[in-house]
């Protein structure tokens, strides 16, 4: 149990564009889910928390234009960089709050890569 | 200010032997300790947790040690196999103050097992 899936697991995309990353809890109800950025050989950086059916709240220095979270339901949220630029490309990763424990599980990443 | 200093940096360790890698937190309001492993290229797997009201807890060749009053957490592998291979982090958490059990996350361990 307590499975997280993203999708993409990868994606390219051209400078200027906007991407959209799904995170979905696929056997439990996740009243918080968490998005995250990593560069290579470093720890894990909180972007935003976010709560089914409210606004995220961003981590001081994060664009919330530029990243937006959207928690449509108890198991996806979802995060679009807009007007993704060469210094997004990094490793994204979600996670999600079981509702009945407090353990947070993690997805297995989107790597993005800005051309 | 880094919430939760983990050491060492880098840890190599011979087939079968132990491996310890160290955690020290500042925030007393910290309630919850997970370590998680990561593997390259993948999301953090949670690897065991424990919360305050224990000293020490143990899953299969993992063993978290909690110190209280030193404000000290740590993890022990036994019997360390080259499997085990991978990037650390410890962590800390707490459900106060609408935080949503947000994790501070160490800055990471790389442990190398030498076959």
């Amino acid at each position: 149990g307590a499975v997280v899936s993203q999708h993409p697991s990868w994606v390219i995309c051209k400078s200027g564009t906007s991407v959209k990353i799904e995170c979905r809890s696929l056997d439990f109800q996740a009243t918080t889910m968490f998005w995250y950025r990593q560069f290579p050989k470093q720890s894990l950086m909180l972007m935003a928390t976010s709560n089914e059916g409210s606004k995220a709240t961003y981590e001081q220095g994060v664009e919330k234009d530029k990243f937006l979270i959207n928690h449509a339901s108890l198991t996806l949220s979802t995060l679009t960089v807009t007007s993704a630029h060469p210094e997004d490309s990094s490793f994204y990763i979600c996670s999600a709050n079981s509702m009945i424990a407090f353990e947070q599980y993690f997805g297995p990443g989107t790597r993005l890569t800005v051309t | 200010q880094q919430q939760v200093k983990q050491s060492p940096q880098s840890l190599i360790v011979q087939k079968g032997g132990i491996s310890i890698i160290n955690c020290a937190y500042e925030n007393t309001a910290f309630d919850y300790f997970p370590w998680y492993q990561q593997f390259p290229g993948k999301g953090p797997a949670l690897l065991i947790a424990i919360r305050p009201d224990v000293s020490e807890k143990k899953e299969g060749r993992f063993t978290i040690s909690f110190n209280k009053s030193a404000k000290q957490f740590s993890l022990h592998i036994m019997d360390s196999q080259p499997g085990d291979s991978a990037t650390y982090f410890c962590a800390a958490s707490m459900d106060s103050g609408g935080s949503n059990y947000k994790l501070t996350f160490g800055k990471g361990t790389l442990l190398t097992v030498n076959p």
